[in-house]
């Protein structure tokens, strides 16, 4: 089955903590973006990654890195996270044409909660 | 400014009902446009692309207005399950790998 993967689903962790958030796509798609969703916001994108080694920020970088060193995954890294970042994480993937035309395909999101 | 603004609704209808959500763009040279619609805490899935010419896909039916920066989604003979936020999504022509998403207008349709 086609899908896009994100692990953990849930965490709850403490300021200062590092922590990482795994993406995972099995559609051998070249692009793969990370978002997190907070109300009344929508989504905002966080980094996204046109290819392996390609990575490039999106509108709310700060405080996020990430890498693509294999094609299907793209893990989310917070350093020293802070509890503004609680939020919806989602990641998703598509397509080389991911504005023109290719669908993204988004995981079932991971909802972290840093106290 | 936000680049993209939707009304939050939430808009409620009874069922067989007709009924249009719109959302607005500020960046004139935005180049595509979508819809996306997301269940309660579930992921957006891509409910569908919106073309120049508009564009009609069931039900569901997507325009365009370039001159006045936005772009509609009408649902018609709504169903209880189209009970959902659509998500309305712009991506810029300088940088065709980033995406803005509106907020959400949250459609509940009702027996």
């Amino acid at each position: 089955e086609a899908q896009v993967t994100q692990n953990p689903r849930y965490l709850i962790t403490v300021t200062g903590k590092k922590l990482t958030v795994t993406c995972s796509q099995n559609m051998n798609h070249e692009y793969m973006s990370w978002y997190r969703q907070d109300p009344g916001l929508g989504l905002r994108q966080i980094y996204y990654s046109m290819n392996v080694e390609v990575t490039d920020k999106g509108d709310v970088p700060e405080g996020y890195k990430v890498s693509r060193k294999e094609k299907r995954n793209f893990p989310l890294i917070l350093e020293s996270p802070s509890p503004n970042q609680t939020s919806l994480y989602f990641c998703a993937s598509s397509g080389p044409r991911a504005g023109r035309g290719d669908t993204q395909y988004f995981g079932p999101g991971t909802r972290l909660t840093v106290l | 400014r936000k680049e993209v603004e939707q009304d939050p609704g939430p808009f409620n209808v009874p069922e067989g009902a007709t009924v249009a959500f719109n959302c607005t763009y500020s960046n004139s040279a935005s180049q595509s446009f979508f819809w996306y619609r997301q269940d309660c805490r579930k992921e957006p899935k891509l409910l569908m692309s919106v073309y120049s010419s508009g564009n009609e896909d069931g039900r569901f039916t997507a325009q365009l207005n370039r001159a006045s920066q936005y772009i509609s989604l009408l649902i018609r003979d709504s169903k209880l399950s189209d009970s959902a936020t659509y998500l309305c999504v712009v991506n810029p022509l300088y940088n065709f790998n980033k995406f803005y998403f509106g907020s959400g207008t949250k459609l509940n349709v009702k027996p």
